[in-house]
Formats: C-alpha cells, structure tokens, sequence
C-alpha cells in the first residue's frame, strides 16, 4: 500500500534553533502534501497544505515564516520549524491522498515529535 | 467554525465489552472516515463511508454514515487490549478543499 515515510519521529532541540522534518512517498508520487499539528490529548490540526513545484497555502493563524514547507519533488515534502521556542513542542504528522485508482483515503507519515527546550 | 464533536471524549471498558461512539457535526458531510491512532504514531484508517445511510464493517468493526450526513458512529464488539487508543472520525469539507477535518476524538482505554 501507498506508505509515507516520516523523519525524524522524535526530535529535541533548544529553543532558537531549526528543525527539519521530512516526509517521503514510498513507491508512489505525492502531488500534495498535508501537515498537521496535534498538540496533547488534542485532535489534529491541518497547518498547511503543499503542492509539488508551487507555495504552499497556510491556515489562518499559522506563520509562513516560521513554518518554511518545501515540495520540490514529487516524493518529497519538508516542514522546517525556524526559530523554534517551548510553544512549538508538538507532535506533527504529514499526510497525502492516495494514489489514483488505490481508492479514496489518505496515508499518514507516523509523526515526529518535536521538543523544545 | 466547523466542529465534528466526539462522544464520548474517553471512556474505559472491560476486556470483552462492547464499544461505541458517535461523531456529529455542524454541517453537513459526504465521506465519513474513521481512524484509529496510537501513541505517538500517526492514524490509522479503519473504515471509510460514502453514502448516507450506509453500514460497513471491518472485522470486529462497524460504522454507519448518518441519513441527515452530519453524523456517523463506529462500534467496536468484544474488545481486547490492543483496541486501546484514540479514535478519530475525519472528513474532506464539503467546501471543497482536500484535506481532512478531525473530530475532537474518543480515547478508550480497555481493561484486561
């Protein structure tokens, strides 16, 4: 089945610095890519959106800046938290369509959690 | 804003209990998806439902698309300690945009 490979799954860094998460399609090409935030015991939150070759569209209430996504090819989206503080500890999950024609759903990437300290 | 409320919000049970939970929403949606997700990993899809009305199983699974489509439910039978995490239901907006919309999630714990 369509698996999306998700690096790292957990990550602790110290508050100011970047991080870089990666999300990789196995087998199969991810046109868009979903990124979502899931804060404790709380449900998950869509962030942005990515398009292979174009910008990626934010939520309201999400910085630009401050969440920097790449989606330079096609098996290949990246979420990079800039100068991260305590506040953006969270747990984040990439996610994307299945490929045409392996029926409707979505695959998600198994999440990374971020920690700042 | 749209919501998609679960209920309930937890709830612990006996190994071999029954389960259920429901999702309801404040608008109206055409797919009802549920997932399952453990800790610290990302979710699981368990059932899809497309038409409403419909009931569709996955083993010892059950989910049913609401006729008003503004809410579904998912039954869990004889439930065993693996069944331990969180339930989502999720949805694409009927607005138009792609990506899923999550409920607030139902967290069962099974007792052994």
């Amino acid at each position: 089945g369509a698996v999306v490979s998700q690096h790292p799954s957990w990550v602790i860094c110290k508050s100011g610095t970047s991080v870089k998460i990666e999300c990789r399609s196995l087998d199969f090409q991810a046109t868009t890519m979903f990124w979502y935030r899931q804060f404790p015991k709380q449900s998950l939150m869509l962030m942005a959106t990515s398009n292979e070759g174009s910008k990626a569209t934010y939520e309201q209430g999400v910085e630009k800046d401050k969440f920097l996504i790449n989606h330079a090819s096609l098996t290949l989206s990246t979420l990079t938290v800039t100068s991260a503080h305590p506040e953006d500890s969270s747990f984040y999950i990439c996610s994307t369509p299945f490929p045409a024609g392996s029926g409707y759903g979505y695959t998600f990437g198994s999440g990374t959690r971020l920690t700042v300290v | 804003g749209q919501q998609l409320n679960q209920s309930p919000q937890s709830m612990f049970i006996q190994e071999g209990e029954d389960v259920s939970m429901n999702c309801t929403s404040s608008s109206i949606f055409n797919t009802w998806l549920w997932y399952k997700q453990d800790p610290g990993e990302g979710p699981v899809l368990l059932i899809a439902l497309y038409k409403a009305g419909e009931l569709t199983s996955n083993g010892r699974l059950t989910a049913q698309f609401g006729i008003t489509r503004k809410d579904s439910f998912l039954n869990i039978s004889a439930s065993i300690p693996s069944d331990v995490g969180i339930y989502f239901c999720a949805g694409p907006l009927p607005t138009g945009a792609n990506n899923l919309f999550f409920g607030t999630g139902t967290r069962l714990t099974v007792i052994p």
